[in-house]
């Protein structure tokens, strides 16, 4: 239950496209979520989180979508560029224990 | 500008010898993360310490590690004995009180033959 998983586990998109990464949960005490970034050699970088109680939020090229009857949330990178291809994390915090729970990770690979 | 920082960067040793990873929070931060990351298991949450007491560590091998907090600037990781499946790349993260983004270190890539 404390799991969070994901998909795609690897992405290949072309500059300018949309990158679409989805993400999956079941503990209903989560109630934080972060998308990380993870660039080779680096450790990860908060890029966007969201709360559930709003079902959209947008910074920029980078949006996530929350639907918290699915229990689902999934990141949009819209107009995606080369300098975007990382590895991205979906993540959950629980609310009673405030520690985190990842997701695999998806590779995304965006074409130039 | 404020970063957590991590010692060593790269460690490689034989099998049976003691690690010990060394991790400075970003000053005022109160809670600190382990995490391992792997190929195949992803980002695995070893242990997390708020205001230096440990508040979860069930995600780590008890026989053989320990992780702790001397003081405020500084966390460790001890491994003892160290074996080859503990290779991995090992992440300090800290947090600042009330927040809830994780600032996460460059990381310690542990390498035992």
């Amino acid at each position: 239950q404390q799991q969070v998983k994901q998909s795609p586990q690897s992405l290949i998109v072309q500059k300018g496209g949309i990158s679409i990464i989805n993400c999956a949960y079941e503990n209903t005490a989560f109630d934080y979520f972060p998308w990380y970034q993870q660039f080779p050699g680096k450790g990860p970088a908060l890029l966007i989180a969201i709360r559930p109680d709003v079902s959209e939020k947008k910074e920029g090229r980078f949006t996530i979508s929350f639907n918290k009857s699915a229990k689902q949330f999934s990141l949009h990178i819209m107009d995606s560029q080369p300098g975007d291809s990382a590895t991205y994390f979906c993540a959950a915090r629980d609310n009673y224990g405030q520690n985190f729970v990842f997701g695999p990770g998806t590779r995304l690979s965006v074409l130039p | 500008d404020a970063r957590v920082t991590q010692t060593p960067r790269h460690k490689v040793t034989e099998m049976g010898q003691e690690v010990t990873m060394r991790c400075q929070p970003i000053l005022g931060h109160n809670t600190v993360f382990w995490y391992r990351q792997t190929m195949m298991q992803g980002l695995e949450l070893l242990a997390y310490f708020r205001n230096r007491a440990p508040l979860d560590d069930s995600g780590m091998p008890k026989d053989r590690f320990s992780a702790e907090m001397p003081d405020a600037t500084l966390a460790t990781l001890k491994i003892q004995p160290s074996e080859p499946r503990d290779s991995a790349v090992y992440f300090c993260a800290s947090g600042a009180p009330g927040g809830e983004t994780q600032y996460f270190g460059p990381g310690t890539r542990l390498l035992v033959l």
